[in-house]
């Protein structure tokens, strides 16, 4: 079966400083990634999706970046966080496009 | 611009009662609607994928219907249980099958 992990759960850091999350998906291959953030009192929005290694899609202009080196393997950066980047981060993965979308547990990032 | 509205936002009932949560939608062309439960602090768990040519979709205590020309969908839980307590989000992927347009949810309680 299909398994997708993030890391860290939680994070705390300061204004300015960088960011990298990661998020790999087990049991499948070629899957569809996606990064999608869940700010306070607003719906969740998507970020970047990827299709294959290599190819990021953004879909907000924003302080963030994404990266996909493997095949299973997607990850969310930044250079210098924004208090505005505070969040619910989820990582999900699906076949196809169109296809059932299955999420991680998330990181939860606080910036101060 | 696709937007997804969820109503009521909060919802209390006593265990053993049926319930509707609604989700309405304002572009039609939608590839297909997806419904999530997610317990608080976590990440989503999919309940149902409603393909744009479908009118319903059950699974177990669940159903969901899909009305495409009036922008609509309804998921219906059967007797429901304390552990039914969570926020359920409606969701459409846009057309090109790339992206998930989130609603933000209906918090449901069920007391015993």
């Amino acid at each position: 079966s299909q398994t997708i992990h993030q890391w860290p759960a939680t994070l705390v850091q300061p204004v300015g400083s960088p960011l990298s999350l990661e998020c790999t998906v087990e049991g499948t291959s070629n899957p569809n990634l996606y990064w999608y953030r869940q700010a306070a009192g607003r719906g969740l929005q998507l970020l970047f999706y990827s299709v294959g290694i290599g190819q990021i899609s953004s879909e907000v202009p924003q302080n963030l970046s994404a990266s996909r080196p493997q095949d299973r393997q997607f990850i969310l950066s930044s250079k210098k966080l924004l208090l505005s980047d505070s969040g619910f981060y989820l990582c999900a993965w699906s076949l196809g496009l169109g296809d059932t979308q299955y999420f991680g547990p998330g990181t939860r990032l606080t910036v101060l | 611009k696709q937007e997804v509205t969820q109503i009521p936002a909060a919802l209390s009932v006593p265990e053993g009662e049926n319930l509707v949560l609604n989700c309405s939608f304002t572009d039609s062309a939608i590839y297909n609607l997806q419904w999530f439960r997610q317990d608080p602090g976590k990440g989503l768990t999919s309940l149902l994928l409603i393909q744009s040519s479908q009118r319903e979709q059950t699974s177990g205590r669940l159903n969901a219907s899909l009305d495409k020309s009036s922008g609509r969908s309804t998921l219906y839980i059967a007797a429901s249980q304390p552990g039914d307590s969570a926020t359920y989000l409606c969701a459409v992927h846009n057309q090109a099958g790339t992206a998930l347009i989130f609603g933000k949810g209906t918090t449901l309680s069920v007391s015993s």
